[in-house]
């Protein structure tokens, strides 16, 4: 297990309700990554934070929105979502970016969402 | 547009069998490139980093190659075991803005005892 925790790790919902995904980590970085695993396609970039300012939001549907309350949380909340978006979420963190190829990203363990 | 290729999709060998591992990439413009490895329905596990400036790294059986200038990369397995079945995902960072990780599509690997 890495320094970046992820809950819950299941999830199980309908197209009606809201939930929140929530990561924490304990390495003191300062930038940290919602990535998205769906079955027979590569890890997707979603959103990154850092120093809780959101830098980048990589064309994800309004239906998952991004919260960021302090270096060390980042959470995903969840609504209306469609049965497609069932996939491993991920989350990750960093030192910072400007450091190049020394911004090395850890993962958490990931939450399995499924939309029924 | 950055694009990662990993071939083969999966293979399968018998436990003990040295193996190879292949990805490719299109935009050289990157920081370093990363094997993970990702047991079933898990997190990912960091294998090694390759910066761009070097040529290759190694830790235990796995040994990573790096050719940037022609987009490639191999990650080396020797001496292969049941316990190294899993997926290995090869991912790059790039250059500039939020210096993201481009993922390939991953390799399952799995040993045969």
């Amino acid at each position: 297990e890495t320094g970046v925790t992820q809950t819950p790790r299941h999830l199980v919902m309908g197209m009606t309700n809201k939930k929140s995904l929530k990561c924490e980590q304990h390495l003191g970085h300062n930038a940290m990554y919602w990535y998205k695993q769906s079955a027979k396609k590569p890890l997707e970039l979603m959103f990154v934070y850092n120093f809780k300012e959101q830098t980048e939001n990589n064309s994800v549907p309004s239906r998952f929105s991004p919260e960021c309350p302090n270096s060390s949380h980042l959470f995903l909340h969840l609504h209306t979502l469609q049965p497609e978006d069932s996939a491993l979420y991920l989350c990750a963190s960093s030192q910072e970016p400007g450091l190049g190829a020394y911004n090395e990203q850890f993962f958490g363990p990931g939450t399995r969402l499924t939309v029924l | 547009k950055q694009e990662v290729t990993q071939i083969p999709a999966a293979l399968s060998v018998p436990e003990g069998e040295n193996l190879v591992l292949n990805c490719s990439f299109t935009d050289s413009a990157i920081y370093n490139l990363q094997w993970f490895r990702q047991d079933p329905g898990k997190g990912l596990t960091s294998l090694l980093l390759i910066q761009s400036s070097q040529r290759e790294q190694t830790s235990g059986r796995l040994n990573a190659s790096l050719d940037k200038s022609s987009g490639r990369s191999t990650l080396y397995i020797a001496a292969s075991q049941p316990g190294d079945s899993a997926t290995y995902l090869c991912a790059v960072m790039m250059q500039g803005g939020s210096e993201k990780l481009v993922f390939g599509k991953g390799t399952k690997l799995t040993v045969n005892p």
